[in-house]
């Protein structure tokens, strides 16, 4: 059985660029949520995706938006990045929610 | 409002001692609690979980916590500490929202252990 798993690793970009993350979810999970990790901090819910649609957002703006695919993988798009978007990004997979399993993380940089 | 508190930013302890972080919680219903470690640079690794039942539960590499719902806690307990647990220790609550279920983390212990 295979994990979640993220691309990529680590990822450096430019204040103002848009960057992609994706996640493939562990199998026969259909739920996906993203949450970011800024350095010493706990992981913040950005949002959860359920049945190719956003089921519930925490506190980050508009231009964090994301996907999910037929075969629930997702992907989370980030536009007009800024400093503080570097931030360790954990993709967890579940079904219906209630344990969710994390993968190891995309860690992204902006400069 | 839902959170999860970690009232010790940084531990210290000696190798062999007994260690015990606290997590406090609120949260209106019945909480599925979590706590996690994560070493420099990696993800989050589960050591343990309360969904019900036994409020005494088992983890691995040793760790043991347990919910007391009238203290609104779940403190992560570990007899003897080896070197190896020097790491972040991150205590969650699963809170379901409008139909979302989330984790909510608290803002982690960072355990130093001394040989």
């Amino acid at each position: 059985e295979t994990g979640v798993t993220q691309s990529p690793t680590h990822l450096i970009k430019t204040r103002g660029q848009q960057v992609t993350l994706r996640c493939s979810s562990q199998s026969g999970h259909n739920t996906v949520s993203w949450y970011q990790q800024a350095l010493g901090q706990g992981p913040q819910f950005i949002f959860q995706y359920y049945r190719e649609e956003e089921n519930g957002r925490g506190n980050f703006p508009p231009r964090f938006s994301g996907l999910q695919f037929p075969n629930y993988s997702s992907e989370l798009n980030v536009n007009a990045l800024e400093l503080d978007d570097s931030a360790l990004y954990l993709c967890a997979s579940s079904f219906h929610g209630h344990e969710q399993f994390f993968g190891p993380g995309t860690r992204l940089t902006v400069l | 409002a839902q959170s999860v508190t970690q009232p010790d930013i940084h531990i210290t302890v000696s190798e062999g001692a007994s260690l015990e972080l606290r997590c406090n919680y609120s949260y209106g219903a019945t909480p599925y609690l979590f706590w996690y470690v994560q070493s420099p640079g990696q993800g989050l690794q589960l050591l343990l979980k309360y969904f019900s039942g036994d409020t005494l539960v088992q983890g691995i590499k040793g760790f043991e916590a347990e919910f007391k719902r009238s203290q609104s806690s779940f403190n992560l307990r570990k007899p003897s500490v080896h070197w190896s647990d020097a790491a972040e220790y991150f205590c969650a609550v699963g809170a379901r929202n409008s139909g979302t279920y989330k984790y909510i983390f608290g803002t982690g212990t960072r355990l130093k252990v001394l040989a």
